[in-house]
């Protein structure tokens, strides 16, 4: 098993581009979860899908933010226009959700430098 | 969501037994424990959960209290390979398990 794959592993834009960072969770898993860690705020949980449906949002920053997730193995997370404080590594995590007991398996993460 | 305590670094040296320490006083009855770690340039790891008796995989070992307030994870001969940054989080039964980091504990190990 190849575990979460994300890409790129780094990317450095301009403002104002759009990013796209992209997920290829574990086959069968079917919860993915997207998060952002930086310095100053840690490891924070943006968004996460059950069976390819997003169940909480609640973590994306701002309107500029959006994930999708078209079908079981993959997702995209997608910052338009980006912003330097967007700057930080992201996370991709899948499960294979059965309540409060399930692990996740983290990808290597995407390091986005906003300049 | 019941929240978790954590020293925020420890030392172990080489070859020795780590005990990381987490206290999560307000824990309710089905919250379940888990430990995840972080080593540098990489995305966190599972490491270890519980719910109420002791658990022992190939990483390491988790020791709850009686009471569930605290747990301890331990690694039984700490390498240089572990040094971390470790989380203990919990995570409610019907809450689809989501998992909201902490600050965690950073552990040095020395040679």
């Amino acid at each position: 098993d190849a575990g979460v794959i994300q890409s790129p592993r780094h990317e450095v834009t301009e403002m104002g581009q759009e990013v796209t960072l992209r997920c290829k969770p574990i086959s069968g898993h079917n919860s993915l979860f997207w998060y952002r860690q930086t310095m100053m705020r840690g490891l924070e949980l943006l968004i996460y899908f059950n069976n390819n449906v997003p169940i909480d949002d609640s973590g994306m920053p701002e309107d500029r933010f959006s994930a999708k997730m078209p079908n079981a193995s993959f997702s995209t997370l997608k910052i338009q226009p980006s912003e330097p404080r967007d700057s930080a590594v992201y996370f991709c995590a899948s499960s294979l959700f059965s309540g409060a007991s399930s692990g996740y398996t983290f990808g290597s993460g995407t390091r986005l430098t906003v300049v | 969501d019941a929240k978790t305590t954590q020293p925020n670094s420890m030392e172990s040296n080489e070859e020795e037994p780590v005990h990381l320490p987490c206290n999560h006083s307000t824990i309710s009855g089905t919250d379940y424990i888990h430990w995840y770690r972080q080593l540098p340039s990489q995305g966190p790891e599972y490491v270890i959960h519980g719910l109420t008796s002791n658990v022992n995989n190939r990483m390491a070992s988790l020791a709850i209290a009686e009471d569930r307030k605290s747990s301890t994870l331990i690694l039984h001969r700490a390498t240089l390979r572990d040094a971390a940054v470790y989380y203990c989080i919990l995570t409610r039964s019907g809450n689809t398990g989501k998992l909201i980091f902490g600050q965690g504990t950073t552990l040095q190990v020395k040679p």
